[in-house]
């Protein structure tokens, strides 16, 4: 069975200081594809980063970044420097090789302050 | 439009009535998702269509949830006899083609409240 584990219920941070999102993964398949959601108070969830486990290189896009071990089946997620505009609930999710379906955490509610 | 629209944003409506939520997804998408999104159980896959077809109906809780696409886009959830239960946000996403490697992108979703 596929699984994602997003241990962090809340988060709450003040402007400026660095934050990191942890997701964990269960999956007995070799192929399998990990994703990131951030749902605004508006409610859509928008699609920020997708990487497929044959590809363990970190990345980088501004000031978020993630950090796939497949080592430990983690695929955290580092904000540096938050904003207010960071605000919001970030999914981590799952998608198996031979499968459309997508496996969710439960979410990190991530509060920035000014 | 530029994304995937969901119709209508909410939707109040009274046990034991049935509901139908609307879908429109990104021009040019053959893939079609549903998914539920609610406080006990977080997001969960309903049904998923690749044009008017849909080869995975796993996530569909009861008989009393359907869905249908046609012309290859738009999409009608559903949901008949609802019950309390039903409660939720219905988001639906679509993808280009239905490969695993595809991106799924969502809509803001219809906040369901059934009284």
């Amino acid at each position: 069975a596929q699984k994602v584990t997003q241990a962090q219920t809340e988060i709450s941070v003040v402007e400026k200081e660095d934050v990191t999102l942890d997701c964990v993964y269960e999956t007995r398949d070799t192929t399998y594809y990990l994703f990131w959601y951030k749902q605004p108070p508006s409610g859509e969830l928008v699609f920020l980063i997708r990487r497929n486990s044959f590809d363990e290189q970190n990345e980088i896009s501004g000031r978020y970044s993630w950090n796939f071990q497949k080592s430990t089946s983690s695929f955290n997620f580092t904000i540096t420097a938050s904003q207010v505009v960071d605000s919001a609930v970030y999914f981590c999710a799952l998608r198996r090789g031979s499968n459309y379906k997508l496996t969710f955490g439960k979410g990190t509610l991530l509060t920035v302050n000014p | 439009g530029a994304g995937v629209s969901q119709s209508p944003s909410n939707k109040v409506t009274e046990k034991g009535k049935d509901v139908e939520l609307r879908c429109d997804p990104i021009s040019g998408h053959t893939a079609l998702y549903w998914y539920r999104q609610s406080l006990g159980q977080g997001l969960e896959f309903l049904i998923y269509f690749q044009g008017n077809s849909a080869p995975d109906k796993s996530g569909l809780p009861s008989d009393r949830f359907s869905a249908e696409r046609t012309g290859g886009s738009v999409s009608t959830l559903t949901i008949q006899r609802t019950q309390q239960e039903d409660s939720a946000v219905y988001l639906c996403a679509s993808s280009f083609v239905a490969g695993v490697q595809e991106t799924q992108y969502f809509g803001p979703g219809t906040r369901l409240l059934v009284l």
